[in-house]
């Protein structure tokens, strides 16, 4: 199946600082969603990106899909962005899988 | 309001004992699933359903059972605790397997098994 990787596992910051989590994947997708779990376990859902690039206020993510890999950007963080941030890719046929995750701690 | 209600947040087994994790939704979605979440490993899947009288299995299906007699309940039957199934279990819910939208998840079943 496919393996998902997820760069840097842990990543503390000073609110107001950007920052860029990386997710790599070993096959062709058909989707690839970021996923946001917030301290108090929920999670939710941040972007559907197969390809291209979106934004959504301070957060823009970005996926190569013939270079396997995909960028998740938060500009000027905030205390509130801490949690922990999954990628989850669906290969054609296949169910969802998600990485191991990067644990973001925002610094007031 | 919408979306994923697990029951219960919280529960503590005795090895060797069964129980059942309840999820519901009222979203009309056909796709429904359950993922445990274990440190540092991320979510696995563990079952999940098309449609309602329709179930397969995931990644981690041993020692879990599954039934959608109508498309709102996805229940999930733990058959005999091991500590090995102590974990937080999430269960999630979208139009379709295809579709990209409404991929809803519950806020989770903590789960300790003694």
């Amino acid at each position: 199946g496919i393996q998902v990787e997820q760069s840097p596992p842990d990543l503390i910051l000073q609110e107001g600082a950007n920052s860029t989590l990386r997710c790599n994947f070993s096959d062709s997708v058909n989707n690839l969603q970021w996923f946001h779990q917030n301290p108090w376990g929920q999670l939710i859902n941040l972007f559907y990106i197969p390809s291209g690039t979106k934004q959504n206020g301070r957060l823009s993510a970005t996926t190569v899909a013939t270079e396997r890999y995909s960028l998740l950007y938060i500009s000027s963080s905030q205390t509130t962005d801490s949690g922990v941030y999954f990628c989850a890719v669906r290969g054609y046929g296949q169910n969802f899988v998600f990485g191991p995750g990067t644990r973001l701690s925002v610094l007031p | 309001n919408a979306g994923v209600t697990q029951t219960p947040k919280f529960q503590v087994l005795k090895t060797g004992q069964s129980m059942t994790l309840q999820c519901a939704q009222d979203m009309n979605h056909e796709y429904m699933s359950w993922y445990r979440q274990d440190p540092g490993m991320g979510l696995r899947l563990i079952h999940y359903s098309v449609g309602a009288g329709i179930t397969d299995q995931g990644e981690v299906p041993n020692g879990y059972n599954v039934s959608r007699s109508t498309t709102e309940d996805f229940p999930l039957r733990l058959l005999s605790a091991a500590p090995s199934q102590t974990s937080v279990y999430f269960c999630a819910s979208s139009y379709s397997p295809t579709t990209n939208y409404g991929y809803t998840f519950g806020s989770g079943t903590r789960l300790t098994v003694v």
